[in-house]
């Protein structure tokens, strides 16, 4: 049983081009994330609910677009793709926002041609 | 604020111990570990709550001085499979339920047959 599931694993577009990428949760927690992960590894906090609301809203671009249609589910909608959007995105969930584990899921690749 | 971690990288022999530490400017509600294989998901080792706790993971513990704003991750009799890109997460103690974690940059530790 996968915990965070993201779908697609690998996503290439050109730009210019929208895209979403999916995240759903099976583990009756709360809290949800969206990182992106650069070529040099640093994990950047995008996005964060709890309880389907919007608690942590870092600066990014507004082309980028979260939406929680409930506790298990987060996905992640990007307007007019361009090449520095290139980049690991993580989806994660905890149980509360403070001191829990945050569980990643596997990563969705996006490449920008 | 941004916890420095050091070393940046680190190369061992398999059975070597190593230290990896993590600074923050600010004061600290809790200190979490992260390890992240190539390719993979950031998986969670542990959580630091209380000044001068230690807390232990198999061969693996951490440290955390409250006062002193550091947490300290300590690897010993490593494995091959501890190889991977550690990291830590901070969460700054600030009034407000937003507690977020704030990330280093990671440590790489490659170990070697």
């Amino acid at each position: 049983d996968t915990a965070v599931s993201q779908t697609p694993k690998y996503l290439v577009t050109q730009m210019g081009n929208d895209k979403s990428i999916k995240c759903e949760q099976n583990l009756g927690h709360d809290t949800m994330y969206w990182y992106k992960q650069d070529s040099k590894k640093f994990l950047k906090i995008m996005f964060s609910y709890n309880n389907k609301e919007l608690i942590i809203n870092e600066t990014v671009p507004n082309r980028f677009s979260p939406k929680s249609p409930d506790k298990a589910h987060l996905n992640l909608h990007i307007n007019s793709l361009e090449l520095g959007d290139s980049a690991v995105y993580f989806c994660a969930s905890s149980q509360g926002y403070s001191n829990q584990p945050q569980h990643f899921g596997d990563g969705t690749r996006l490449s920008i041609l | 604020q941004q916890p420095v971690q050091s070393p940046q990288a680190v190369i061992l022999r398999e059975g070597e111990d190593a230290v990896i530490n993590c600074s923050s400017s600010k004061a600290l509600y809790s200190v979490h570990w992260y390890r992240q294989k190539h390719g993979e998901a950031p998986v969670f080792l542990m959580i630091l709550l209380k000044g001068g706790e230690q807390k232990g993971h198999e061969k693996i513990s951490a440290s955390f001085n409250e006062k002193k704003q550091q947490s300290s991750l300590y690897l010993t009799a490593s494995q091959l499979s501890y190889s991977g890109t550690y990291f830590c997460g901070t969460e700054p103690l600030i009034a407000g339920n937003n507690r977020k974690l704030i990330w280093g940059l990671g440590t790489s530790l490659a170990v070697n047959p």
